[in-house]
């Protein structure tokens, strides 16, 4: 079946440790997305990528690290200069086009103490 | 720029009453495309609908339907004879170029058998 796939579902880290998420796609998209979640405050952007080998900081990119070798993956380092990392992080993929929705993975739950 | 406000933080209807959850947005541009997502408690971002900013054409699907109007920049989803199943939180979301999503801070749904 085609989707996102993030993995692993909960993660824990000790502080000052550097982490990294992983997210595939098998859908064919051009573009991809982290966002990191947090109660009350809806979905905010981290990186975002439009083809490979570039990648744009979102709205909260400090801290934060991302790649893209390949098309199917673009894997979030949540390093230990982010200092609230403790959140839910979701990756989506979205075809090219302007009116192309996004899709989401599962997300990870990624707690830091 | 760009902004979404979901002003409903928590919302709690008991089954089979109408809910509805309001959406304004700020934009601008005058081709942008507005969308709605289910967020469920596994986490993972359902899409619902898309619509683009020359079609205020409201639209009904089985128990949602969704009212689009420009004048007052809003995009109210509406859920008929709610269940349980409905139970989640909701999203609304607006592209402007389809590189970067805005997504609104979201309302939680609580439908109580």
């Amino acid at each position: 079946d085609g989707g996102i796939t993030q993995s692993p579902k909960y993660l824990f880290r000790k502080e000052g440790q550097n982490v990294t998420l992983s997210c595939e796609q098998n859908l064919n998209h051009d573009a991809m997305y982290w966002y990191r979640q947090d109660p009350g405050q809806g979905l905010r952007l981290i990186y975002y990528s439009q083809i490979v080998n570039d990648f744009q900081k979102g709205d909260i990119a400090e801290g934060y690290s991302v790649s893209r070798e390949k098309k199917e993956s673009f894997p979030l380092t949540v390093t230990s200069a982010q200092k609230n990392p403790t959140a839910f992080y979701l990756c989506a993929s979205r075809p090219t086009g302007p009116s192309n929705e996004q899709y989401f993975g599962p997300g990870t739950r990624l707690t830091v103490t | 720029a760009q902004k979404v406000t979901q002003a409903q933080t928590e919302i709690s209807v008991v089954e089979k009453e109408d809910v509805t959850l309001d959406c304004v947005y700020e934009t601008r541009d005058t081709t942008y495309y507005l969308f709605w997502y289910k967020q469920p408690p596994s986490g993972e971002l359902v899409f619902l609908i898309r619509r683009n900013s020359f079609d205020e054409q409201n639209e009904i699907s089985g128990r949602y339907s969704w009212n689009f109007q420009k004048s007052t920049s809003s995009f109210n989803f509406t859920i008929t004879a709610s269940q349980v199943v409905d139970s989640a939180v909701y999203f609304c979301a607006l592209s402007v170029t389809g590189n970067q999503f805005y997504f609104g801070t979201g309302t939680s749904l609580t439908v109580i058998p």
